[in-house]
């Protein structure tokens, strides 16, 4: 089984400066897919960014990019230039590649971006 | 259609009674998750379906939670006998294969129990 954890409910960060969201995971598998999910008050869940555990590079799209330590089955994502719209709950999410297809959710991390 | 579309957006119903909540999703994904989101808290698994099959449905909190999916779009979950710890987010997602690929989720479905 897949165990995704989020050791921060909560975080703040004032715009346009940079701020971490920590995820730990644990999985008996080899091959398997890690995201960040971002779900603004709105509840529609947008997928932020997505890694492959077999790549070694980290996964960038714009602002978003991860640190993703597999030895340390640690994925946090880093958010640059933090803006209003921003400020979300963010989910981090695993999957296996195989046969288990479960997405399996962290608690969350609620991120305010202030003014 | 242009994205998974989830009915109806919120439901307010008296306990005891059946409720149906509704899940379109992308046209031509062939799984389909369903999801629950209780206040302050993650995302629990409900049930996944490939195509009409539900190859694991163990996340059904109890025998009063079944769900449908038919013509290998539509799904429909249902709830009889509603309880207020029912109350909570139901969101659906679907994806164009199993693993690794980005599910799109729907913008949920808030059930209260009263």
């Amino acid at each position: 089984a897949q165990t995704v954890t989020q050791s921060q409910p909560e975080m703040s960060v004032q715009e346009a400066e940079t701020v971490t969201l920590s995820c730990t995971y644990d999985t008996s598998e080899n091959n398997y897919y890690l995201f960040w999910y971002k779900q603004p008050p709105s509840r529609q869940m947008i997928l932020v960014i997505r890694q492959e555990a077999y790549k070694q590079q980290n996964a960038t799209e714009n602002r978003f990019s991860v640190n993703f330590q597999k030895a340390a089955k640690s994925f946090s994502l880093k958010i640059s230039d933090s803006q209003l719209g921003d400020t979300a709950m963010y989910f981090c999410a695993s999957v296996s590649g195989g046969s288990n297809y479960k997405l399996t959710f962290g608690k969350g991390t609620l991120l305010t971006v202030n003014p | 259609g242009a994205g998974v579309s989830q009915s109806p957006s919120n439901k307010v119903t008296e306990k005891g009674k059946d409720v149906e909540l509704r899940c379109d999703p992308i046209s031509g994904h062939t799984a389909l998750y369903w999801y629950r989101q209780s206040l302050g808290q993650g995302l629990e698994f409900l049930i996944y379906f490939q195509g009409n099959s539900a190859p694991d449905k163990s996340g059904l909190p109890s025998d009063r939670f079944s769900a449908e999916r038919t013509g290998g779009s539509v799904s429909t979950l249902t709830i009889q006998r509603t309880q207020q710890e029912d109350s909570a987010v139901y969101l659906c997602a679907s994806s164009s294969r199993r693993g690794g690929t980005e599910a799109f989720f729907g913008q949920g479905t808030r059930l209260t129990v009263v």
